[in-house]
């Protein structure tokens, strides 16, 4: 069964540090997702991304984070210069989406930052 | 403001001890309301997807069912296994596009042997 996979699982920085986190999402999907979930809190949307540019984001999502797909495989999200609220486990997802239909987001394990 | 809300937070069972878990919703159009399954470190699993009050959706132990206002997940004869903290999500039609989720806090569901 096709899956959303993260690399890599766990990531530790100093502050101020940039950090890239990858995603690989299910093949034939078209929109990819960022997802934040801080310890013992909601998990929250960062970021949606379509035809190769952002299609939404939230007020989370401040000019230190960017993401990309830089080939036909790999989405990822950057965080230029980290702070240690950034400390979380994020996730990537993604969906298939045809018309105006809501559809299944698919998430993947997730990369938990510790930001020190 | 898109606002979901789960209740219980937490709940504890014996094992074949039936219960329903609660989502209430606040949003300005409702897309679709998801219900994941969240193991601990890892990423929300796919439960069920409902898109109109009156649908209902069931996979083996778990049935979802959905009104205008809230979601039902009701456990039949849970088994340990079915231990796990369990997410309510909403997709609502906004403006923007809207196609982030908005999630509840979950329930912490432990069952015991």
């Amino acid at each position: 069964e096709p899956e959303v996979t993260q690399t890599p699982s766990h990531q530790v920085t100093q502050m101020g540090q940039e950090v890239i986190l990858r995603c690989v999402p299910i093949s034939n999907h078209l929109y990819f997702y960022w997802y934040r979930q801080i310890l013992g809190q909601k998990v929250e949307f960062l970021v949606s991304f379509y035809n190769n540019e952002i299609s939404e984001k939230s007020e989370i999502f401040d000019d230190q984070f960017s993401v990309e797909r830089p080939d036909g495989s790999n989405f990822t999200l950057k965080i230029r210069s980290t702070k240690l609220e950034d400390s979380a486990m994020y996730f990537c997802a993604s969906s298939h989406r045809q018309g105006a239909s809501t559809d299944t987001q698919y998430f993947g394990p997730g990369t938990r930052l510790t930001v020190l | 403001e898109d606002q979901v809300t789960q209740s219980p937070e937490a709940l504890r069972l014996q094992e074949g001890e039936s219960s329903s878990l609660n989502c209430s919703y606040t949003v300005s159009g409702l897309r679709g309301l998801f219900w994941y399954r969240q193991d601990p470190g890892k990423g929300p699993e796919f439960l069920f997807t409902l898109y109109s009050a009156g649908e209902e959706k069931e996979k083996e132990r778990l049935k979802a069912t959905l009104t205008k206002k809230e979601s039902f997940l009701h456990i039949t004869a849970p088994k340990p296994e079915d231990s796990a903290t369990y997410l309510c999500a909403v997709h609502a039609y906004s403006g923007g596009g809207a196609d982030g989720l908005t999630f509840g806090k979950g329930t912490h569901l432990i069952i015991q042997p």
